[in-house]
């Protein structure tokens, strides 16, 4: 049963346009949520995160937004530029407990 | 110059033979942490730990064990019991392991191919 879904494999983008990557959960108890970048046969590096009391953080390029309600959350990434093609793993915890990532996002950034 | 390393970077074993995946960090970070990227699949966890000489099973634990005897090394072996062996695995460390707040980092990663 997945807790954490990215119900979209890929996506494409053309470059300078905005890249919105979705994410959502099942469990209501996730407080906190982090968004990795990982390019291939690489780790994933941590991009940027948001605790559940707030509804948007912003990062240069890079926001995320959370809506606890529809337990969704979403990932900006405004211009795109080329090297931001990577897969995109959405992640979530609970206080205290281990991180459950998604399957991932593979975007795209075309000239 | 800190970070997690990762060897090799590349393994092939026979079918039946266990595997060592070697991770190593200087960060000094308590918490390790081993998981698996199977294509189209999000990370899993396989084994953690949050200080030496402790460890506690992830969701896939089946068929792999870990030691930690130092706090810079955290090596996963790939027994022949695990069933489908060919992977992508990961090696991670953070501060001290106390959920989502503590960041993890990442090594390079090893891909095992059982033949």
């Amino acid at each position: 049963d997945q807790q954490v879904k990215q119900n979209s494999p890929s996506l494409s983008v053309q470059e300078g346009r905005i890249s919105i990557l979705n994410c959502d959960y099942t469990n209501s108890m996730f407080d906190y949520f982090l968004w990795y970048k990982k390019y291939p046969a690489e780790g994933p590096t941590f991009l940027i995160s948001i605790s559940s009391i707030k509804d948007k953080n912003e990062d240069g390029r890079f926001t995320v937004f959370l809506n606890k309600s529809a337990k969704h959350l979403s990932l900006h990434i405004v211009p795109s530029q080329p090297g931001d093609s990577a897969v995109y793993f959405c992640a979530a915890s609970e206080m205290d407990d281990k991180i459950i990532f998604g399957k991932g996002t593979r975007l795209h950034i075309l000239p | 110059d800190g970070g997690i390393t990762q060897s090799p970077k590349y393994l092939f074993r026979k079918e039946g033979q266990n595997v060592t995946l070697s991770c190593e960090q200087n960060l000094n970070h308590d918490a390790m942490y081993w998981y698996r990227q199977d294509p189209g699949q999000g990370l899993r966890l396989i084994y953690y730990s949050q200080i030496v000489n402790d460890f506690q099973k992830g969701d896939i634990a089946e068929g792999y064990s870990v030691s930690r005897e130092k706090k810079e090394s955290f090596p996963l072996t790939v027994t022949s019991a695990q069933k489908n062996p060919t992977a992508f695995y990961l090696c991670a460390s953070s501060i001290d392991g106390t959920g989502g707040t503590d960041t993890q980092y990442f090594g390079p990663g090893t891909r095992l191919t059982v033949l």
